[in-house]
């Protein structure tokens, strides 16, 4: 199984500034994902990062609020800007390998004040 | 629109016994179906996998049973252990490579 590792795996942010989270996987996959899970709830789906494009956001998620980057197979970034409390959350980096197996990262724990 | 859902969100069994969780789907569609398990602090982690050809795929101590009849997975524990302890989560792979995730169950061993 892929390892996908993510930076920071947690930070408290000041309200109206941006945070930046990285995701490297240690293995090529076919498809990175971001995902938002809030406390006690699932995870829904923000984005998919497409290498060396934009990405494609799900709806009620826009490029401005979430700006994600994907410069090759194995790196993603997704930064959360001009935070406000209800940003806060855990942040998932997905990838996408072998046989559709989709594999996570520990999640980045969010929280803005 | 379309959903993944579960019916029950806790379940707390005796340790050494069997669990079993449910899980609802509403797109016909898919083909592809996941159980993952998240400990706190963690994210999830893939447990085992059923594709819509399969009705029963079985792993270390896990069943999965998938009725596309009525469109239901669930999630067989066998003698389950206190590391077992865990939210599940099922979700749906759709043709577009994109997961749905349901609800959750938060599966508590009772020592």
């Amino acid at each position: 199984s892929a390892v996908i590792s993510q930076k920071p795996s947690r930070d408290i942010c000041q309200r109206g500034t941006s945070l930046t989270i990285q995701c490297q996987v240690d293995s090529q996959v076919t498809m990175m994902f971001w995902y938002r899970q809030q406390p006690g709830q699932s995870l829904t789906l923000i984005a998919t990062a497409n290498q060396g494009s934009e990405a494609t956001y799900e709806s009620g998620f826009v490029i401005d609020k979430f700006p994600i980057s994907r410069p090759n197979l194995t790196f993603s970034t997704l930064t959360v800007s001009n935070m406000s409390p209800e940003d806060s959350s855990i942040y998932l980096c997905s990838g996408l390998g072998q046989g559709r197996k989709a594999f996570f990262g520990q999640g980045t724990r969010l929280t803005v004040v | 629109g379309e959903s993944v859902g579960l019916h029950l969100p806790t379940l707390s069994v005796q340790e050494g016994d069997n669990s079993i969780i449910n899980c609802a789907y509403s797109n016909s569609a898919s083909d592809y179906f996941i159980w993952y398990k998240q400990e706190s602090g963690k994210g999830p982690q893939f447990i085992i996998d059923i594709r819509s050809n399969m009705d029963k795929r079985q792993g270390q101590r896990v069943t999965v049973l998938l009725n596309k009849t009525v469109k239901h997975l669930s999630l067989q524990i066998a003698a389950t252990q206190p590391g077992d302890s865990a939210v599940y989560f099922c979700a749906e792979l759709q043709g577009n490579e994109k997961l749905t995730f349901g609800t959750g169950t938060r599966l508590t061993i009772i020592p």
